[in-house]
């Protein structure tokens, strides 16, 4: 079945610091895979994405590589801000009769200080 | 403008009694889908409709009803509440089609079961 493991929060860094998110995945065939970001009283919305093996996908300083052999999709960004404080989930993707379903990760609390 | 609006964004009731909310896209995708998401921040897909015909229908207590009476609105009508029912709810849009297509969320409703 397809279900996405990630990395249990809250995380709390300081501004500037490095962030590591980790994130994999157990899926039948070739998922797309994604991180979406949850600003607090927002919905949710895309980051970024990699839909196949290798790909590399990037937005706002965030970055996350589609490893197919170890069924990974860390999060990473080198400096992160106090704007960067939200909750991050990974998901994967499979569609289904016309519908693109997502399986989300349990979500990750990320609070940057000052 | 907004893409992807849900009403009410709170809600609060009784134990028992019958509630909706409402989703309304004006994306011109053709599926739409409602999420739930828990106290624990998980989400977890509910329904999807594409082209007013249900695709999606996870394992949801059939106290939950789904109505799309176009391609652009989505309901969820939820009979004789539970404790259990408190939780926000998304709803989402995509176009259908080959490969993935990016899912917009709403902001959220977020229900109380009192």
């Amino acid at each position: 079945g397809n279900s996405v493991t990630q990395m249990e929060g809250p995380v709390t860094l300081s501004e500037e610091a490095f962030l590591t998110i980790n994130c994999t995945y157990t899926a039948t065939g070739y998922p797309s895979l994604f991180w979406y970001v949850q600003y607090p009283g927002e919905g949710l919305q895309l980051l970024l994405k990699a839909t196949k093996a290798d790909d590399k996908g990037s937005n706002k300083g965030f970055e996350a590589t589609y490893r197919k052999e170890t069924t990974s999709f860390h999060l990473e960004k080198g400096s992160v801000q106090v704007s960067d404080s939200a909750v991050y989930f990974c998901a994967l993707s499979y569609t289904q009769t016309g519908a693109n379903n997502l399986f989300f990760g349990t979500g990750t609390r990320l609070t940057v200080i000052p | 403008d907004t893409a992807v609006s849900q009403t009410p964004k709170y809600l609060v009731t009784q134990m028992g009694n019958d509630k909706s909310i409402k989703c309304e896209q004006n994306l011109g995708h053709d599926t739409m889908y409602w999420y739930k998401q828990d106290s624990k921040k998980f989400l977890k897909i509910m329904f999807s409709y594409n082209n007013k015909e249900l695709i999606i229908n996870e394992t949801v207590p059939n106290r939950f009803s789904p109505k799309s009476p176009d391609k652009a609105h989505l309901n969820l009508h939820i009979n004789s509440l539970e404790l259990g029912d408190s939780a926000v709810y998304f709803c989402a849009s995509s176009h259908s089609g080959q490969g993935y297509r990016e899912l917009f969320f709403g902001e959220g409703s977020r229900l109380t079961v009192l």
